[in-house]
């Protein structure tokens, strides 16, 4: 069966401190692979989605960037946190168009800049 | 541009009233439609998903959504709400980009 694992957990960071966030996916090949970011009272933000190994669509021109460097695994990092990057961030997989595009979520990691 | 709204932050219902949970969507063409559920503390379960035929898709702990083309909408249903539905509810929808709405907290009165 199909297992996600994200880490870590809980983060604090100060402002202006690099981020990385790791997620990996087991038990598929060629997943969609996703970073969202759940504000409170915002609901899920998409950040950044994958479809293959190198391929990523931006969908906000902040300070966060993602990378997917094996097939997969899924990286969102920033070089300079800001306060305003605090959040509960998500990674999510999903079998890729034409199988339904169901979305699995991982645990998710808090972070908190300070 | 892709959108995907609910249009109702926080609604409260009385324990075995009706539910309906609205979401509108703005996309080039029909998109995949889901909703998901979260409970405090909890990550997100799929509740029910719709990809193509009959508009009206039955899921998981009694829900139902529709389908309507004409109105760009796939709203979520309950006949009779039980208390432990109090929960955030999200609609989704999307090809290779999934996007979420804002969600809509579900308070149930007793």
């Amino acid at each position: 069966s199909q297992t996600i694992h994200q880490w870590p957990a809980t983060l604090v960071q100060p402002v202006g401190s690099p981020l990385s966030l790791e997620c990996t996916v087991e038990g598929t090949s060629n997943p969609n692979l996703y970073w969202y970011r759940q504000a409170a009272g915002r609901g899920l933000q998409l950040l950044f989605y994958s479809v293959g190994i190198g391929q990523i669509s931006s969908e906000v021109p902040q300070n966060l960037s993602a990378s997917r460097p094996q097939d997969r695994q899924f990286i969102l990092s920033s070089k300079k946190l800001l306060l305003s990057d605090s959040g509960f961030y998500l990674c999510a997989w999903s079998v890729p168009v034409g199988s339904g595009n169901t979305i699995y979520f991982g645990e998710g990691s808090w972070l908190t800049v300070v | 541009a892709q959108s995907v709204t609910q249009p109702d932050i926080h609604i409260t219902v009385s324990e075995g009233a009706s539910l309906e949970l609205r979401c509108n969507y703005s996309y080039g063409a029909t998109p995949y439609l889901f909703w998901y559920v979260q409970s405090p503390g909890q990550g997100l379960q799929l509740l029910l998903k719709y990809f193509s035929g009959d508009t009206l898709v039955q899921g998981i702990k009694g829900f139902e959504a529709e389908f309507k083309r004409s109105q760009s909408s796939f709203n979520l249903r309950k006949p009779s709400v039980h208390w432990s539905d109090a929960a955030e509810y999200f609609c989704a929808v999307g090809f290779n980009d999934m996007r979420f709405g804002a969600g809509t907290r579900l308070t149930v009165k007793p």
